[in-house]
């Protein structure tokens, strides 16, 4: 059954800290986007990328990069994590079609303190 | 500025009754148009989307939306909710058609009473 998936599910981190969030998708979908969700803000979309060695900054990107290193895998990466950064991430897969159906992951749950 | 907006953040209904969940954007030329809903603790799930052809679009589970480009709209719809309907619905626009970037509503948090 093609998914997304994503690793870890949860996760706490230390200010300054180094943390990678890691998403997985069997839906063979060039496109995929990182966002997170926080009370207030709705969905923000972090970085995004169109195929495998591309990405592309999204709307809130400082703080974050990424990486496509393949198909199926796209991570999200914090250098130097702040309490800033504690929220929900969801990874997306989309089919490229009728504006980009997508397909999100389970999320993960951050907590830098 | 180009914005999604939807104007209810909750709405609360009887199981059975209809319900209709608003959505308007500010948003010149060709757009694309989608719902998301999302359960308590998951990811979001596709329901329906609009680009092109019949305003009415139907999707999973009971669930339609009309298009309007006089109004700006694209309002969800279900006739006889249920109680696993409980959810936060999100709208969202896309401007292109392949690499959608998309924008999305704050989201309306569904509660339905028994």
């Amino acid at each position: 059954e093609a998914a997304v998936t994503q690793s870890p599910r949860n996760k706490v981190a230390v200010t300054g800290g180094k943390v990678t969030l890691s998403c997985n998708q069997t839906n063979n979908h060039n496109n995929m986007y990182w966002y997170r969700q926080d009370t207030g803000h709705g969905l923000r979309l972090i970085h995004y990328s169109y195929g495998a060695g591309s990405t592309e900054k999204g709307d809130i990107p400082d703080g974050y990069k990424a990486s496509r290193p393949s198909q199926e895998n796209f991570s999200l990466i914090l250098e130097l994590a702040t309490p800033s950064q504690t929220s929900v991430y969801f990874c997306a897969s989309g089919d490229g079609t009728g504006g980009d159906t997508q397909y999100f992951g389970p999320g993960t749950r951050l907590l830098v303190l | 500025t180009q914005t999604v907006s939807q104007s209810d953040a909750h709405v609360t209904v009887f199981e059975g009754d209809s319900v209709e969940l608003r959505c308007n954007y500010s948003y010149g030329g060709s757009i694309y148009l989608s719902w998301y809903i999302q359960h308590h603790g998951h990811g979001l799930q596709f329901l329906l989307k609009y680009y092109s052809g019949n305003p009415v679009v139907q999707g999973v589970n009971g669930f339609e939306a009309e298009f309007s480009k006089s109004d700006s709209s694209f309002h969800l719809r279900k006739a006889s909710v249920h109680w696993s309907d409980s959810a936060v619905y999100f709208c969202a626009v896309s401007l292109n058609y392949n690499q959608g970037k998309l924008i999305f509503g704050q989201g309306t948090k569904l509660s339905i009473k028994p």
